[in-house]
């Protein structure tokens, strides 16, 4: 039990379809992380949230769209992917200050057609 | 640009032995977070290091930190075939974001 939960933990879909990937945290924590990690490439950070607010949106493609509607749920809203965005998205949360560790979730394994 | 690496990508030690991984870093940091991922899972905190700090312990965990050399090593001692997994460095630096390497995946053979 790591105290943050995601779900689906695996997903198939297509590229046209629309589908979402939901995270909750048990933490009473104050920043949410969404992270995309693909094979043989760096954890990359796509966006935070501290006490609900969007701080940082990493150059993310628009067919991303994430959702905080308090800061015990993360949403990140997808539609219209493609193969390339195949990969293990995992969510965080951390405590008050963006420089303390994250808790991750165990992610959702994505696999687009 | 801000990015951890590890050293080395691979590691393969058997049972018992002591697993030293490395990280080097390119900005200043504010500190620096070591995490270890299991096969299928998400990533665990193991240990965080402050800039001012140069050497931290957790149970079998000692990590080291040179803000000279910009890098830092992880040092698991009496190996056990539950420590194989991936291992990362997340360099925190002004812009309070965590940036991770590509890892270090260490086997340790029963």
């Amino acid at each position: 039990e790591t105290g943050v939960t995601q779900t689906p933990r695996h997903l198939v879909m297509g590229m046209t379809n629309k589908k979402s990937l939901k995270c909750e945290q048990h933490l009473g924590h104050n920043a949410m992380y969404w992270y995309k990690q693909s094979a043989k490439k760096p954890l990359e950070l796509m966006f935070v949230y501290n006490f609900k607010e969007q701080t940082e949106n990493n150059s993310v493609p628009s067919r991303f769209s994430p959702e905080c509607p308090n800061s015990s749920h993360l949403f990140l809203h997808l539609h219209t992917l493609q193969p390339e965005d195949s990969a293990l998205y995992l969510c965080a949360s951390s405590q008050g200050d963006l420089g303390q560790p994250q808790h991750f979730g165990d992610g959702t394994r994505l696999s687009i057609l | 640009s801000q990015q951890g690496e590890e050293d080395p990508q691979a590691l393969s030690i058997q049972e018992g032995e002591n697993a030293t991984m490395n990280c080097s870093y390119k900005t200043s940091i504010n500190n620096l977070q070591w995490y270890r991922q299991n096969s299928g899972r998400g990533l665990v905190h193991l240990i965080l290091i402050r800039s001012n700090e140069r050497e931290k312990h957790s149970g079998r965990l000692r990590v080291t930190l040179d803000t000279s050399k910009k890098s830092s090593s992880l040092l698991i001692t009496a190996s056990r075939a539950a420590d194989t997994a991936s291992y990362f460095c997340g360099e925190m630096g002004g812009s309070e974001k965590l940036v991770f390497g590509k890892g270090t995946k260490l086997t340790v053979n029963p």
